[in-house]
C-alpha cells in the first residue's frame, strides 16, 4: 500500500520568511496529492492540491510542486504570517483506491 | 452553506463499552469518509460510504463499523472499546467518491476511553 513520509515534523520561521515542507510517497499509482492545514480544535482544511499531470500549482502565497519521477512533492509558503501557524499534512491517493494516506504532519510556527 | 457537522464533539467512555458517532455531510455531498487521528499513528483512513454502501475500508479491526443513511448522513460505531481507541474521529464529505478536491472535514469527535 501507499506510504507517505513528511519532513520536517516541526518548523519555526520568522514572519515574512518562506517555509517549505516535503513529502515522499511510495505508490507510483498515486495521482492526487492534497495539502491540509489543521488548526487547534478543527478538522483539516484543504489548502491546495495537485494532480500527477501537473508539475506545479500556485495559489497566492502557497505553491505545491510535484516530481513524479522522484515520487516527492513539496508545499511552499511565502511571506509567512502568524496566522499560518498550524499543523500541515500532505496526503496521496489514486483514482482506483480511495484510501487516502497522510503524512505524519508538520507543526509550523511563524514568529512575529 | 453549512459545513460538515459531527456529534457529539466530546465523549468519555470506559473500556468494553461501545460508542456511536454521527456525521452530517455538506448538503449535496453523497460520499462520507471516516478517519482516526492519534498523536502516534496520525491520520488513518477508516472507511468510506456512498449510496448507503461501504466502498472502501482501511486496516482496522471489525470492532469499527459504519453505515450511511438515505439522506447521506453517516454513523460509525466502535464496539468493545479499548484504551487505544482514544482519538479524534474525523468525518469528511465529498460530492462523489474519488472527488477528493471537493472533500471537506468536520471538526471531529474527540473520544477518550478510560
Amino acid at each position: 500500500g501507499e506510504n507517505v513520509e513528511q519532513h520536517p515534523s516541526t518548523l519555526s520561521v520568522q514572519e515574512g520568511d518562506s517555509a517549505v515542507i516535503k513529502c515522499t510517497y511510495s505508490d507510483s499509482a498515486s495521482n492526487y496529492f492534497p495539502w491540509y492545514k489543521q488548526e487547534l480544535g478543527k478538522g483539516p482544511q484543504l489548502i491546495i492540491d495537485i494532480r500527477s499531470n501537473v508539475g506545479e500549482k500556485k495559489d497566492q502565497r502557497i505553491a505545491v510542486t510535484l516530481n513524479k519521477t522522484a515520487k516527492h512533492f513539496s508545499l511552499h509558503i511565502t511571506e509567512t504570517q502568524p496566522e499560518d501557524s498550524a499543523v500541515y499534512f500532505c496526503a496521496a491517493s489514486s483514482s482506483d483506491n480511495n484510501d487516502m494516506r497522510f503524512g505524519a504532519g508538520t507543526r509550523l510556527t511563524v514568529k512575529p | 452553506k453549512a459545513g460538515v457537522t459531527q456529534t457529539p464533539r466530546y465523549l468519555i467512555k470506559t473500556r468494553g463499552q461501545q460508542v456511536t458517532l454521527s456525521c452530517s455531510p455538506i448538503s449535496g455531498h453523497r460520499s462520507v469518509s471516516w478517519y482516526q487521528q492519534t498523536p502516534g499513528q496520525g491520520l488513518q483512513f477508516l472507511f468510506e460510504y456512498f449510496s448507503e454502501t461501504q466502498r472502501n475500508k482501511g486496516n482496522f479491526p471489525g470492532r469499527f463499523s459504519g453505515r450511511q443513511f438515505s439522506n447521506s448522513r453517516s454513523e460509525m460505531n466502535v464496539s468493545t472499546l479499548e484504551l487505544g481507541d482514544s482519538a479524534l474521529y474525523l468525518c469528511a464529505s465529498s460530492l462523489n467518491p474519488g472527488q477528493r478536491e471537493t472533500q471537506y472535514f468536520g471538526p471531529g469527535t474527540r473520544l477518550l476511553v478510560l
